[in-house]
């Protein structure tokens, strides 16, 4: 069946500039997270939802990041007034659960580049 | 508070020679643990969990995972290394304790398998 797809693949923005990362869950999964990953970084926990509970956005960096998840499918990270700093790979993973005893799945993620 | 540590940034073995890639964790609580290999310019994938149960733990592509509670370690291991294993393995934990539902992750290990 299809994965997790995101769009696009890669992004190039000039400083300042407002960006919309998409991301496609597998169809059925319950839980959706955000993450990001720098060069030669690990993964950075951003954003975390889970079916009609309110999400869990302890791990966004500043107020100029949001993410929406609409009728509990697609979800779309914002981030408003990019800065160089934000230049990274945004990752979206799906769950079927919210339980942390199942795997997440990993889309392929959106490079950004803010020039 | 929760952590992993990927004691090594790069594991380097020769083709048919036994792998190790290390991770210990902390947490309250008894853990959830997870190994996920990113392979260049790929998403990535799911190898093996530790839920509850048999502490060792098999997994895709051949890999196998120990769970060692009095060690909170959980390595990955592999009896014979191919080419095509190399990659970067990441290390995931949470708790089963309390309502943090986020996987705190390590920073990586590049594993590198020569021919």
């Amino acid at each position: 069946g299809a994965g997790v797809s995101q769009s696009p693949s890669n992004k190039v923005t000039e400083k300042g500039k407002d960006v919309e990362l998409r991301c496609d869950p597998i169809s059925g999964h319950t839980a959706l997270y955000w993450y990001r990953q720098s060069l030669g970084q690990g993964l950075e926990f951003l954003i975390y939802f889970q079916g009609n509970s309110a999400p869990d956005k302890s791990g966004l960096p500043s107020d100029r990041f949001s993410a929406e998840r609409t009728g509990g499918s697609v979800s779309t990270l914002t981030i408003q007034r990019t800065q160089q700093e934000d230049s990274a790979v945004y990752l979206c993973a799906s769950s079927s659960s919210g339980t942390e005893t199942y795997e997440q799945y990993f889309g392929p993620g959106t490079r950004l580049t803010v020039t | 508070a929760q952590s992993v540590a990927q004691p090594e940034d790069q594991v380097n073995v020769a083709e048919g020679n036994p792998l190790t890639v290390k991770c210990t964790y902390s947490v309250s609580g008894n853990p959830y643990l997870f190994w996920y290999v990113q392979y260049p310019n790929r998403g990535l994938q799911f190898l093996l969990k530790y839920i509850t149960g048999d502490n060792l733990v098999k997994g895709s592509y051949g890999f196998e995972a120990e769970f060692n509670k009095s060690q909170t370690s959980f390595h990955l291991k592999k009896p014979s290394a191919l080419v095509s294993d190399s990659a970067l393995y990441f290390c995931a934990v949470r708790s089963n304790a309390g309502n943090n539902r986020k996987l705190i992750w390590g920073l990586g290990t590049s594993l590198a398998v020569n021919p």
